[in-house]
């Protein structure tokens, strides 16, 4: 399997903040990187697939990017209702997924 | 987007079988590929595996020898079965749609929380 390993496992941040995340796989993936948000108790939501490309209807204050076996997660300005866990998804080959970044207030 | 929604028993004794259902809203069901996945507590998400249809299904090899999915395109559900369940399968499931083309999961449902305990 491929493992993907995320960072960081939590941060701390206030509302306009830069927020970036980071995943790695342990080998090149392409571009099959999806990046989702989830908040307690919802479902799971997809707010970028092939590294970069944002799903519809997801703000574009998140952005993706990377290739190969480096990826990264952008928030540019931090809104109260990005305060969430993302997690990341590799669909190189049979999915797995990050441990996951929890976003919490400063 | 699909609206997803999972049902299961909440709780399942060793070594019997976890059986949970996912219905998807909309159209097109037979059309797309199924899926689930599962949290364990303090653990990552797990793949467990998906489904096209009966006739095509690729699971998750760790759990291959133990788990079974079926579907009922009549009632746009799509259903797992996990026998012989340990604590070790307590967890979260979650079903989702999977897009092969994009390689990603597009909609999921809450998650349905299962504990296995006697």
């Amino acid at each position: 399997d491929i493992q993907m390993t995320q960072s960081p496992s939590s941060l701390s941040a206030s509302i306009g903040d830069r927020v970036t995340i980071t995943c790695r796989a342990s080998q090149g993936i392409v571009s099959y990187l999806s990046w989702y948000q989830r908040k307690s108790g919802k479902a799971p939501k997809l707010l970028i697939y092939g590294a970069s490309t944002l799903q519809s209807g997801v703000p574009s204050r998140f952005s993706g990017s990377g290739s190969g076996t480096d990826f990264t997660l952008t928030i540019s300005s931090l809104q109260a209702e990005d305060f969430a866990t993302y997690f990341c998804q590799q669909g190189y080959s049979t999915p797995t997924f990050g441990q996951g970044t929890k976003v919490e207030m400063k | 987007q699909v609206q997803l929604q999972g049902s299961g028993p909440g709780r399942v004794k060793p070594s019997e079988t976890l059986s949970l259902t996912c219905t998807a809203s909309g159209d097109s069901f037979s059309t797309f590929y199924w899926s689930w996945v599962r949290q364990a507590p303090g653990k990552g998400l797990e793949w467990i595996g998906y489904m096209y249809n009966i006739r095509s299904v690729n699971y998750n090899p760790s759990l291959k020898s133990r788990v079974t999915f079926s579907v009922d395109t009549s009632k746009n559900q799509f259903s797992l079965r996990l026998n012989s369940v340990t604590a070790a399968d307590t967890a979260v499931y979650y079903c989702a749609r999977w897009v092969p083309a994009l390689k990603t999961f597009d909609s999921w449902d809450q998650g349905s929380p299962v504990t296995v305990s006697s």
